[in-house]
């Protein structure tokens, strides 16, 4: 069974500065997604990733993915503070149809 | 936005009370979900439908209960709601989870509380 594990689960920063936010999977998974979600609100498919050395960026997010490290990253480059928002990250694991989450990183950008 | 839409949107219900909730997509989407999500715990999946009457148990599927007889509706029952029921629950979508680049498409979710 796919566990996923986000850290840090809480991320105060202050604008301009750069962060990564780490998530580490336990097992096979042939694509990891990124998701954003605003307090209150739903949620909000950033990026899809699904082969080693993936790479995606959008604005100051970049993803990315190492298979045989079983590790996926999304860095922030000069926050502002509307990157504030909870940052999910979710793998599918083996031939089944089910997508496991993280707890999700609370990013705060502070002035 | 992907269609799909939740309800009810906010409800408030008794313990030992069973509750229904709705998922209903215009996506004609094969795939759906239901999450709940609780704060330290993320999203974690109660069950899942691959297709018309096809459902099967998520990781926390204990309580709940599920029936998906047409394509656009997926409901999630409460036989008989208890306190740790109270939470957002969030119906997603996929329109071929095995397709690449299939993301989850999510509903703007039900806060329920069972006091």
């Amino acid at each position: 069974e796919l566990k996923v594990e986000q850290n840090p689960l809480f991320l105060s920063m202050q604008e301009g500065k750069n962060y990564t936010i780490y998530c580490n999977y336990s097992t096979t998974s042939d694509r990891l997604y990124w998701y954003r979600q605003d307090p209150g609100k739903s949620l909000e498919s950033l990026f899809v990733l699904l082969s080693n050395g993936a790479v995606k960026q959008e604005g100051r997010l970049m993803a990315s993915l190492d298979t045989k490290a079983r590790l996926s990253t999304l860095h922030i480059t000069a926050a502002v503070h509307d990157l504030s928002a909870t940052y999910f990250c979710a793998g599918k694991g083996g031939s089944n149809y089910k997508l496991t989450f993280g707890k999700g990183t609370l990013l705060t950008v502070n002035p | 936005d992907a269609g799909i839409t939740q309800s009810p949107r906010h409800k408030v219900t008794e313990t030992g009370t069973p509750v229904t909730l709705r998922c209903h997509q215009t996506e004609n989407h094969r795939y759906m979900y239901w999450y709940r999500q609780d704060p330290g715990h993320g999203l974690r999946l109660i069950h899942y439908s691959y297709g018309v009457k096809d459902t099967d148990k998520g990781e926390v599927s204990d309580g709940y209960s599920v029936s998906r007889s047409k394509t656009e509706d997926f409901l999630l029952t409460l036989e008989s709601a208890t306190s740790s029921q109270t939470s957002v629950y969030f119906c997603a979508i996929s329109e071929s989870i095995e397709k690449v680049y299939s993301p989850l498409h999510f509903g703007n979710g039900t806060r329920l509380t069972v006091t």
